[in-house]
């Protein structure tokens, strides 16, 4: 059954830092890896979604990597801001034609002025 | 179009009612996922229908929870005699042939 784990469970930092968001998983089987945001009470956003064949896919200040062999993936981001502040959520879809994800408990991330 | 909605947004009821949630995807969207979402928790998967079918229903966690999609466009799930351990957040997600799943902003539920 695939496991995946995020740390730090919560991360706070001052404005303008640059962070790294850590994700495993226990199955490297995987088909694609899906990075997501979510505000308190809303759905998720999907931010970044990376095949298992690549190694990383960049969007603005957001970079996200996949080392598929040791089942972990990580969300940079650039020059942090008080709106980047949400609870962050990968997602691994599984190969072999399912359809499903299956997700961490997120990283609750503050911005601070 | 627009994006995925659901409805309602928030379902107050009492143990041993029965419920419906609604989910609208997005327009031409083939595929279609229900999750749950506990506090505190990531989503946890329950059902997926590719058209009007169930391809995989694992997620379903016992036979109180139904989900329909007749037309292949808007889906229904049906929780039977709730119990408080229902209560959760539902998400809906659809997607096209490019993988990428979109959510809804998901029905609160509390089980009184």
């Amino acid at each position: 059954k695939q496991e995946v784990t995020q740390i730090p469970a919560a991360l706070s930092v001052p404005e303008g830092e640059n962070l790294v968001l850590n994700c495993s998983f226990t199955d490297s089987a995987i088909y694609n890896l899906q990075w997501f945001r979510q505000d308190p009470g809303k759905g998720l956003t999907s931010l970044l979604l990376i095949q298992s064949s690549q190694r990383e896919q960049t969007s603005g200040r957001l970079n996200a990597s996949l080392d598929k062999s040791s089942g972990r993936s990580t969300l940079y981001i650039a020059a942090s801001q008080p709106g980047d502040s949400a609870t962050y959520l990968c997602a691994v879809r599984r190969g072999g034609g399912g359809n499903k994800l299956t997700f961490g408990t997120g990283t609750q991330l503050k911005v601070e002025l | 179009g627009a994006g995925v909605s659901q409805t309602p947004s928030n379902k107050v009821t009492e143990k041993g009612k029965y419920v419906e949630l609604r989910c609208d995807p997005i327009s031409g969207h083939t595929a279609l996922y229900w999750y749950r979402q506990s506090l505190g928790q990531g989503p946890e998967f329950l059902i997926y229908f590719q058209g009007t079918g169930a391809a995989d229903d694992s997620g379903l966690p016992n036979d109180r929870f139904f989900a329909v999609r007749p037309e292949g466009s808007v889906s229904t799930l049906k929780i039977q005699r709730t119990e408080r351990g229902d209560s959760a957040v539902y998400l809906c997600a659809s997607s096209s042939e490019a993988d990428t799943q979109y959510f809804g902003p998901g029905t609160r539920l509390t089980v009184l």
